[in-house]
């Protein structure tokens, strides 16, 4: 099956600083990728997804690139802010089986 | 809409019990699963279901069992429930067809002592 890796496993930024999160996926007919915030006590999120016949998708201050040939994607949060501190999950999946990374909390320091 | 909807949000058993957690969506997805979270390593997917009659197996199915009866119901049971099975757990669905944005539930946590 899918095997997904999620670096680093925390991460602390200034507030007005960029956060990266990077993610590597070994199945190669995976084909959608997204990237999920998780605030404490509540479910996961959708903040951004890419499909595997796209290089880069952006949103607002939120942005996600796919590497197809090197099998990795990120997440790049630009401007951060205070609410933007939560755990941040990517995933990989070819259709039916979803698979997770193990996530990275991020916090924003005022 | 509620979307997904988890009950129980929190559960104590002892080892051996039987529960059933229940999961509702009401936005008429075909596609429904059961995730369990552990610190450390993320969601691993336990069951998924395509529409109602169909269930599958994901990465850790053991020790849990699914069915799917109706389009908006997806419930999991633990039939003899172990510690290694403390954790929390979430109900996600989605439409089928080209994969999409999987819908998550608040989440049940669970422990067995």
């Amino acid at each position: 099956g899918e095997n997904v890796e999620q670096h680093p496993s925390t991460l602390s930024v200034q507030e007005g600083d960029s956060a990266v999160i990077k993610c590597t996926y070994s199945d190669s007919a995976s084909n959608y990728f997204p990237w999920y915030k998780q605030e404490l006590g509540k479910g996961p999120q959708l903040i951004i997804d890419i499909r595997s016949n796209v290089g880069e998708k952006k949103d607002q201050r939120i942005a996600v690139t796919l590497n197809k040939t090197a099998k990795h994607f990120s997440l790049h949060i630009t401007e951060t802010q205070p609410e933007d501190s939560a755990v941040y999950f990517c995933a990989a999946t070819t259709g039916n089986q979803f698979y997770f990374g193990t996530g990275t909390s991020l916090t924003v320091i005022p | 809409n509620a979307g997904v909807t988890q009950t129980p949000k929190f559960q104590v058993l002892k080892t051996g019990q039987s529960m059933t957690l229940q999961c509702a969506q009401d936005m008429n997805h075909e596609y429904m699963s059961w995730y369990r979270q552990d610190p450390g390593m993320g969601l691993r997917l336990i069951h998924y279901s395509v529409g109602a009659g169909i269930t599958d197996q994901g990465e850790v199915p053991n020790g849990y069992n699914v069915s799917r009866s109706t389009t908006e119901d997806f419930p999991l049971r633990l039939l003899l429930a172990a510690p290694s099975q403390t954790s929390v757990y979430f109900c996600a669905s989605r439409r089928t067809g080209n994969t999409g944005e999987l819908f998550f539930g608040e989440g049940s946590r669970l422990t067995v002592l």
